[in-house]
């Protein structure tokens, strides 16, 4: 079965600094992987997607994240963060494998990024 | 915009009482997902359709019930609510290659 675990619940960094947000993952096969951002009292939008094409990603808002089987994560970055960064972030992994094929996503516990001015 | 519609936005009901929240998917998307978000269980998925049938479904209770219309629209039906059952629902379309879409969330508070 499919897991993820988000190392971090909170990560505060200064605006300017880099991101990184890290996010492991468990499959039993080439996993679907995601990163959702959801701002307060917003739904959740989706960053980037990984779906077994290049191993780097790039997203929007300037977020990119590389997908490393050998180390089973999937880490988000930004080179430098702005205020309008704060938010929540959720690492995702699809079910897409055995007879389900369900395509449900599996979701990690969260990240709060916090940047402080 | 993710084109996912849901309403309503926000709903105060009474333990006991039934609500029902609706989901209209993109344009093109023959699932729809529907996940609970609530402080102490984060995002949990509940169940998903495909083109109105039932094609999976997660940590979803026995009070709760969905389907999915000849349209697409989705429908959740909560059932004997109960304090417990106060969070933020959503709904998605899309499909696991792609991502999942989500709506803004229908804000149910049980009192």
């Amino acid at each position: 079965a499919q897991s993820v675990t988000q190392l971090d619940s909170h990560v505060s960094v200064s605006e300017g600094t880099p991101v990184l947000l890290r996010c492991n993952y468990s499959s039993s096969y080439s996993p679907s992987l995601f990163w959702y951002v959801q701002h307060p009292n917003k739904g959740l939008q989706l960053l980037l997607k990984y779906t077994s094409a290049a191993t780097l990603v790039k997203g929007i808002n300037g977020f990119e994240a590389e997908f490393k089987k050998s180390e089973t994560s999937f880490h988000l970055t930004k080179p430098s963060a702005h205020m309008s960064d704060a938010a929540e972030y959720f690492c995702v992994v699809s079910d897409l494998g055995g007879s389900g094929n369900t395509g449900k996503l599996i979701f990690g516990q969260g990240t709060t990024l916090q940047v402080k001015p | 915009d993710s084109g996912v519609t849901q309403t309503p936005k926000h709903l105060i009901t009474a333990t006991g009482q039934r609500v029902t929240l609706r989901c209209s998917p993109r344009s093109g998307d023959l699932s729809v997902y529907w996940y609970q978000q609530s402080l102490d269980q984060g995002l949990q998925f509940l169940i998903q359709y495909y083109n109105g049938e039932e094609r999976a479904k997660g940590n979803i209770l026995e009070r709760f019930s969905a389907q999915q219309f000849p349209d697409l629209h989705s429908e959740l039906n909560l059932s004997s609510l109960e304090l417990g059952d106060s969070a933020l629902y959503f709904c998605a379309s899309g499909g696991g290659l792609t991502g999942l879409y989500f709506g803004e969330g229908s804000w149910l508070t049980v009192v």
